[in-house]
């Protein structure tokens, strides 16, 4: 099986600039989810996609947004970029959601550079 | 109080000896435990998974968990070089929501 891809790979944005990431999971899995990776934050949860619906969410400002179509495929959209935005975003997918033992697959990740 | 904390490295063993790493929660409804490896450049992948107390055996990995005094720890025996990434330590809820320790830099020395 293909495993989780992102697009695009790297991303150089300027602020006040919006941005779209995607995330295509592997294939069957139907729950995607969202994190940010900083060297100073770490990772950090953005949110949870399942069924094109969003069952989790972390504490992001609404310039985060997110849906994911019927195929599982994912898209994460931010608004109004920061300087502080530039990170690593990981999408990660696993077989269904709710279930808390399920374990996630990450993508390769889009670094985005916010100047 | 961060909900998962992990001991905050650098760690640094010599090729061959244990290395121990360890990671504690604050939500004791908590049902789900992982352990990740990031190598410098790459996105996690995943080591262990462990549910119940005691301790759960994967080839060079042990991960242990005691749910009582909310602490779950790797042991990498016979350390190699290739072992040296960040691992990062994940509890997921009764939610599926999942929270991400810091991570732990383990560099093994040959």
């Amino acid at each position: 099986k293909a495993g989780v891809t992102q697009t695009p790979r790297y991303l150089i944005k300027t602020r006040g600039q919006q941005v779209t990431l995607s995330c295509s999971p592997i294939s069957g899995h139907r729950s995607v989810s969202w994190y940010q990776q900083t060297p100073g934050q770490g990772l950090q949860f953005l949110f949870e996609y399942f069924s094109e619906t969003q069952r989790n969410k972390g504490n992001f400002p609404g310039r985060f947004s997110g849906r994911q179509f019927s195929n599982s495929r994912s898209e994460m959209n931010v608004s109004t970029l920061e300087l502080g935005d530039s990170a690593l975003y990981l999408c990660a997918s696993s077989p269904t959601s709710g279930g808390s033992w399920e374990t996630q697959y990450f993508g390769p990740g889009t670094r985005l550079l916010v100047l | 109080q961060k909900e998962v904390e992990q001991n905050s490295g650098p760690l640094s063993v010599p090729e061959g000896a244990i290395a121990s790493l360890n990671c504690t929660y604050s939500d004791r409804g908590s049902q789900s435990f992982f352990w990740y490896r990031q190598y410098s450049g790459k996105s996690p992948e995943l080591i262990m998974s462990i549910y119940s107390n005691g301790d759960k055996e994967d080839g060079r990995f042990t991960a242990q968990l005691n749910k009582a005094s909310q602490y779950v720890s790797l042991l990498i025996r016979d350390s190699q070089p290739s072992d040296s990434a960040t691992y990062l330590c994940a509890v997921n809820t009764n939610a599926g929501k999942s929270t991400f320790g810091d991570g732990t830099t383990l560099t093994v020395k040959p």
